[in-house]
């Protein structure tokens, strides 16, 4: 069964700490996508990549970092948690060039900063 | 820039029908997603679209049309675990997709 792995469900930070999410997956995806779901807004892209090392920034990427050193792991970096970074994070993959079945989410990980 | 829309909330009854449907205006078109998300879960796709028509799988359907930036997902039969928020994507370009904010449904029995 093909994945996208999320490393946590849930966490709490401390404002001012410097956050990792964690996502692999394992389908030999090209590209890799970082959301952010809050209520009434819907997904929203913080940061892309379309290749090992590349990145891309998306509709919302201040306060956050993104790291891609091997094709299966993508990661999120919030450099300076705030409490307005409070959200559900979801990691999601797909093919170069789309095909018909758009992106493979992860489980997600519902972020507290207090 | 790109701009999805669809209602906020439905409900509808247990065996019933119920028709959800997208508009959206965007810069360009490579197709058009359906997805259902569970309180507290992920998204997983549900429909993809990428010509004019109507694509059926089983209880769900999905239906485009590009001319009227238009879609809607028709559920069938409706059943309790449906009761879930399903969200329309689509893809501008060759990659991203753009979500709208998701339409939670309501199965009441």
């Amino acid at each position: 069964d093909v994945k996208v792995t999320q490393s946590s469900r849930y966490l709490v930070k401390r404002t001012g700490e410097k956050v990792f999410l964690e996502c692999v997956q394992d389908m030999d995806h090209e590209n890799m996508f970082w959301y952010r779901q809050d209520p009434g807004l819907g997904l929203r892209l913080i940061y892309f990549s379309y290749d090992v090392k590349m990145k891309e920034k998306g509709d919302i990427p201040e306060g956050y970092s993104v790291s891609r050193e091997k094709k299966e792991r993508f990661s999120l970096i919030l450099e300076s948690a705030s409490t307005n970074q409070t959200s559900m994070y979801l990691c999601a993959s797909s093919l170069a060039a789309g095909g018909a079945y758009g992106y493979t989410f992860g489980s997600g990980t519902r972020l507290t900063v207090v | 820039g790109q701009n999805i829309d669809q209602p906020t909330e439905m409900t509808a009854t247990e065996g019933a029908i119920v028709q959800i449907n997208c508009t959206y205006q965007t810069s360009g078109f490579n197709g058009l997603f359906w997805y259902q998300q569970h309180a507290g879960e992920a998204p997983t796709f549900l429909s993809y679209n990428v010509l004019d028509g109507l694509e059926e799988k089983g209880r769900f359907s999905s239906f485009l049309s590009r001319s009227k930036g238009y879609s809607y997902l028709l559920l069938k039969e409706l059943q309790m675990k449906d009761s879930a928020s399903y969200l329309c994507a689509e893809r501008p370009g060759a990659n991203n997709l753009f979500f709208g904010t998701g339409t939670r449904l309501t199965v009441i029995p």
